[in-house]
């Protein structure tokens, strides 16, 4: 199973652009990678997926380099809104879904 | 994307009785279920992966006969907390994905307090 590290916590202000990297050193070939956000007392919230190269949604950017040893999140312009747990996750999906391990996550805090 | 809910939301109960938690995948088949629990401040901590039709496989340290998970349809599990003590009291989510889905949806959870 893939272990991933991310920073336990960080800080922003609002309006600025919020880059949460993950090392996950040992990603097998048919893993995904995964963000989720959670808030206190809630389920996570699928944020975007990638497999490799660069994922963009209504939301956020991948960012996933050619080794896939590593890959980072980018939230465009946070607000308030966006303080919560953000966790990196890589496994299997669909047929190949495998169970996924949670690491830390990091901890935003976003200021006014 | 997919919607998975759990039910109930929030449940107190009295040591020694069994609580049940349902997890549904709302607008897909979930061939696979996950259920985590989670503590205060603490990170997700996989309890079980069930698949449909066929039993469960549990974490290492989750005691199988505590925690009774049943995956009888591909919209349906259920996670059964027998004779629940209040160190049992926690943050119980599950999560689900089907063939065609490309990753896993999670529940909103469901507060568990054993008084």
């Amino acid at each position: 199973l893939a272990k991933t590290t991310q920073p336990i916590s960080m800080d922003s202000y609002e309006g600025q652009e919020v880059n949460i990297t993950c090392s996950h050193n040992n990603i097998a070939t048919n893993d995904y990678i995964t963000w989720y956000q959670q808030f206190p007392s809630q389920g996570p919230r699928f944020i975007i997926q990638g497999y490799k190269t660069k994922v963009t949604n209504e939301v956020a950017s991948l960012f996933i380099p050619a080794d896939r040893k590593s890959s980072t999140l980018s939230l465009p312009r946070v607000s308030l809104s966006d303080t919560a747990v953000y966790y990196c996750l890589v496994g299997g999906v669909g047929s190949s879904a495998s169970k996924i391990i949670f690491g830390s996550g990091t901890r935003l805090s976003i200021r006014p | 994307g997919a919607v998975v809910s759990q039910h109930p939301s929030w449940v107190i109960c009295k040591s020694g009785t069994s609580v049940k938690i349902e997890c549904r995948s709302l607008d897909f088949q979930a061939t696979t279920m996950f259920w985590y629990r989670q503590f205060p401040k603490q990170s997700l901590m996989l309890m079980a992966t069930s698949n449909e039709g066929s039993k469960a496989t549990y974490e290492q340290g989750v005691e199988k006969d505590k925690f009774l998970i049943n995956h009888a349809s591909l919209t349906l599990s259920t996670l059964t907390v027998t004779s629940a003590h209040p160190e049992d009291s926690s943050f119980y989510i599950c999560s689900a994905t089907g063939l065609a889905e490309e990753t896993q949806y999670f529940g909103p959870g469901t507060r568990l307090l054993v008084l």
